[in-house]
């Protein structure tokens, strides 16, 4: 069984540009969950989805920011017109929705925007 | 909504001895779990300890064990017998209705040999 998936684990990319993330949940976990975590802090919540259904959006989950799940299986995080401010590392996880208070995480994508 | 409180930002201790993190905090919910990660440098967060609210036998995993106190809303972490490869940033989070964690600020322990 292989854990939580993220690729790519790195990206740099300049001011402006749009950037594509992707998580691959566990296999039979039905919840996907995105964090990002910021230089020496703890993770903090973006959104989630059950199967392809979003549930739940942050108010840290600017206009800019997008997540898909469109199948239930993978997600997809974009960020448009990048800022630096976004540097950050994205974390996904993912659960069973019978036991959703036990998230695995990913080892997430570090995005550095210059 | 909640929040979680880590004072301590950095600590240290050395091996083989024991060491404790604290952790508070808020919650207007009942039912809800209490979880501390482990975050190695440049790896990814691996859960160390659940503790279940609705417990009140506080949880042990081998060297590792929490103080659960629920009416002072605190949640502290005991590495006993610390070894090099504890070395690493702990969060604290709790999750109460099954959707988001909310994560402590975290502390970064550092284990000298």
């Amino acid at each position: 069984d292989t854990g939580v998936s993220q690729d790519p684990r790195h990206k740099i990319t300049k001011r402006g540009q749009n950037v594509t993330f992707r998580c691959d949940p566990i296999s039979e976990h039905n919840r996907l969950y995105w964090y990002r975590q910021t230089l020496g802090q703890g993770p903090e919540f973006l959104t989630y989805f059950q199967n392809e259904a979003q549930l739940e959006k942050s108010r840290l989950l600017s206009d800019r920011f997008s997540a898909e799940r469109p199948k239930g299986s993978f997600s997809t995080l974009e960020i448009q017109r990048t800022e630096q401010g976004d540097s950050a590392m994205y974390l996904c996880a993912s659960s069973l929705a019978s036991s959703s208070y036990e998230q695995y995480f990913g080892p997430g994508t570090r995005l550095t925007v210059t | 909504a909640q929040t979680v409180t880590q004072s301590q930002p950095e600590m240290s201790v050395q091996e083989a001895e024991t060491v404790t993190l604290s952790c508070t905090y808020d919650t207007s919910e009942n039912n809800y779990y209490l979880f501390w990660y482990k975050q190695p440098p440049s790896r990814q967060m691996i859960l160390v300890i659940r503790q279940e609210a609705y417990k009140q036998q506080n949880a042990t995993e081998n060297r590792f064990s929490v103080n659960f106190q629920k009416a002072a809303k605190s949640f502290s972490l005991k590495i006993s017998d610390s070894q090099l490869g504890d070395t690493a940033m702990y969060f604290c989070a709790i999750n109460n209705a099954g959707n988001m964690l909310t994560f402590g600020g975290g502390t970064r322990l550092m284990v000298k040999p």
